[in-house]
């Protein structure tokens, strides 16, 4: 049971490239989110999905698009990328009450 | 609506000093109450978590929370603060029902010296 894993663990992108984050789950969880977390400011809800084809915006979802074809994978897209999108992302899932966090991906835009 | 508010973004206490880190919530209904930790360059870990049963919650690492309604609080306790107890602690409250998205404060940063 590897719980929520993330790729890559780190990303340096120039302005204006795109990319995609990578998250799964293996605990067959209906709720996945994903967060930014910068100094200061604790998590941000960037969007989240409560199953497979059902997407919703968080509190911070500009410039971020996400899809959940499957109850596994919920990935995060940047499709064009801006000094602001400089952050440390977080996906998470939910059982229950409880969520689980992935180790987070750092990524730099130049 | 829901929000948490964090008091001290760092609180600085002696190794085996009672550890306080301080939890105010505001939720239209009644609430779940979490406390996350963050260990540098790591995800998030649940230390513990109240959703309606006894109001004194005890969590990993020997810490507790209490929950009081009258205070709107969640305070993070621990009775001797340990070197390995240095990391950053998030608040969290979901509204209890529902799809229990749950906001998240700022942080603490707590900082244990020898």
């Amino acid at each position: 049971n590897a719980g929520v894993t993330q790729t890559p663990k780190f990303q340096v992108l120039k302005t204006g490239q795109s990319m995609t984050l990578q998250c799964a789950q293996d605990m067959n969880h209906e709720y996945m989110s994903w967060y930014r977390q910068d100094p200061g400011m604790g998590l941000r809800l960037i969007h989240y999905s409560v199953g497979a084809g059902i997407t919703d915006q968080g509190e911070v979802p500009n410039g971020y698009n996400v899809s959940r074809s499957t109850t596994e994978d919920f990935p995060l897209r940047l499709l064009s990328a801006a000094p602001s999108q400089t952050s440390v992302y977080f996906c998470a899932s939910k059982g229950g009450t409880d969520q689980f966090f992935g180790p987070g991906t750092r990524l730099t835009v130049l | 609506a829901q929000s948490v508010t964090q008091l001290g973004s760092h609180v600085s206490v002696s190794e085996g000093a009672l550890v306080l880190l301080r939890c105010n919530y505001s939720s239209s209904v009644p609430p779940y109450l979490f406390w996350y930790v963050q260990y540098p360059n790591q995800g998030l870990q649940l230390l513990l978590k109240y959703t309606s049963a006894a109001t004194l919650v005890k969590g990993i690492n020997g810490f507790e929370a209490e929950f009081k309604k009258s205070e709107t609080s969640f305070h993070l306790t621990k009775p001797s603060a340990h070197m390995s107890d240095a990391a950053e602690y998030f608040c969290a409250v979901s509204e209890s029902g529902g799809s229990y998205i749950p906001t998240f404060g700022r942080g603490t940063s707590l900082i244990v010296h020898p």
